[in-house]
């Protein structure tokens, strides 16, 4: 069966300091790939997804993704978190919209 | 340009009640979505349309019925509401389906099924 794994369910950063949050998925193939964020009280947004090609993708919001194959990883980044990053982040795996399996979420708080 | 739109945005129904939830996108999309999110998961698909008349079931379609009334709505009805269905439910939409087009999502509603 499909599973996404996000390690961190919870993460606190300092503002203006680097991000990674973690993410692995298990897929028979390699999966398309999706890093969203949810802000309190609102919908998703999606950040950026993979699906072929280079392995590091950017997204909106100065994020970056990285897909690494051998370790069936997803990790997203960011070198300069901004207090406005807090929010939850969810990864994503699947062969299309409709066959998505989402990880649980972690959420990022910032401190000044 | 209102993206994806959702009515109502809080709801409370007692067990057995039915309600429908509605979702409505203005961006030409072929494909809509419903979600559920619960406390502590990631969201689960509970049925989808991959284009106007055309609807199927996703990963916890069971107690929930759906129509797409056209090609910009897609409402999800709850026939005799149950406490395992609390939850916030979002509408999604995109052009396509294979996960190439960027998808959109609504606000959410937030149920509570007493």
């Amino acid at each position: 069966a499909q599973s996404v794994t996000q390690p961190d369910i919870h993460i606190t950063v300092s503002e203006g300091a680097s991000l990674e949050l973690r993410c692995n998925y298990s897929y028979g193939a390699t999966p398309y790939l999706f890093w969203y964020v949810q802000s309190p009280g609102q919908g998703l947004q999606l950040l950026l997804k993979y699906f072929s090609g280079d392995t590091l993708v950017q997204g909106i919001k100065g994020f970056e993704a990285e897909f690494k194959r051998s370790q069936s990883s997803f990790n997203l980044r960011k070198p300069s978190v901004h207090w406005s990053d807090a929010a939850e982040y969810f990864c994503a795996a699947g062969k299309g919209y409709q066959k998505v399996t989402f990880g649980t979420g972690t959420k990022l708080q910032v401190i000044p | 340009n209102a993206g994806v739109t959702q009515t109502p945005k809080f709801q409370v129904l007692k067990t057995g009640q039915s309600m429908t939830l509605q979702c409505a996108q203005d961006m030409n999309h072929n494909s809509m979505y419903w979600y559920r999110q619960d406390p502590g998961m990631g969201l689960r698909l509970i049925y989808y349309s991959a284009s106007e008349g055309t609807t199927d079931k996703g990963e916890v379609p069971n107690g929930y019925n759906v129509s797409r009334l056209n090609k910009r709505e897609f409402s999800l009805r709850l026939e005799s509401a149950a406490p395992s269905q609390t939850s916030v439910y979002f509408c999604a939409s995109t052009g396509g389906d294979r996960g190439t087009d960027t998808q959109y999502f609504g606000p959410g509603t937030r149920l509570t099924v007493l």
